[in-house]
């Protein structure tokens, strides 16, 4: 079935470090992708998405391109901040017309002053 | 404000008792889903409902079940047959709009403890 791997946390940085999540996936067809952030406490955000292969979702600094030749959508940021400590999730959907998203496990940041 | 909204925010629940939990939403979405999430496991998909009057097991559905009578609502019940349900609760919904499909928006959780 459909699956995301994440580079396992937790990842810790200083203030204005550039920061790269990794996540890769295994799917049949063309899913699309998402990242989705989850601050302390609360339900997780749409943070980006993309929906075909070349693909760059941005948003707030973050940026993802959709890679089909390698299967990947890893997450960046050139100049992170301490406001952006929270859990990050890779998710895959959109197969076969479904709405079901499949997550992976997350990945803690933590950002330091 | 349109959201979707998880009562209550905490949670205990007793042995042998069955409790529930509840989502609401005034998105006007046709689906909505319900997730467990534990420590270092990301999430996993309990239940979903695609229309009213419909849904269908996740991944984890045993020990739990639904109802989904109205559109804007989609309570979770925690039955006494789930033995570790010590977990955090997320509610979400969508609706297939061009060029959004797929995008869940989620509740601010339900954290569930056993006394």
């Amino acid at each position: 079935g459909d699956s995301v791997t994440q580079m396992e946390g937790p990842v810790t940085l200083s203030e204005e470090a550039f920061l790269t999540i990794n996540c890769t996936y295994t799917a049949t067809g063309y899913p699309s992708l998402f990242w989705y952030v989850q601050y302390p406490g609360e339900g997780l955000q749409l943070l980006l998405k993309a929906t075909k292969a070349d693909d760059k979702g941005s948003n707030k600094g973050f940026e993802a391109t959709y890679r089909k030749e390698t299967t990947s959508f890893h997450l960046e940021k050139g100049s992170v901040q301490v406001s952006d400590s929270a859990v990050y999730f890779c998710a895959l959907g959109g197969q076969g017309g479904s709405e079901k998203l499949v997550f992976g496990k997350g990945t803690k940041l933590t950002v330091n002053p | 404000d349109g959201g979707i909204t998880q009562s209550p925010k905490y949670l205990f629940r007793k042995e042998g008792q069955n409790v529930t939990l509840s989502c609401e939403q005034n998105l006007n979405h046709d689906a909505m889903y319900w997730y467990r999430q534990d420590p270092g496991q990301g999430l996993r998909l309990i239940y979903y409902s695609q229309i009213v009057n419909d849904f269908q097991k996740g991944d984890i559905a045993e020990g739990y079940s639904v109802s989904r009578e109205k559109k804007e609502s989609f309570p979770l019940t925690v039955t006494s047959a789930q033995k570790n349900p010590t977990a955090f609760y997320l509610c979400a919904s969508s609706r297939p709009v061009q060029g959004s499909k797929n995008i869940q928006y989620f509740g601010a959780g339900t954290r569930l403890s056993v006394l």
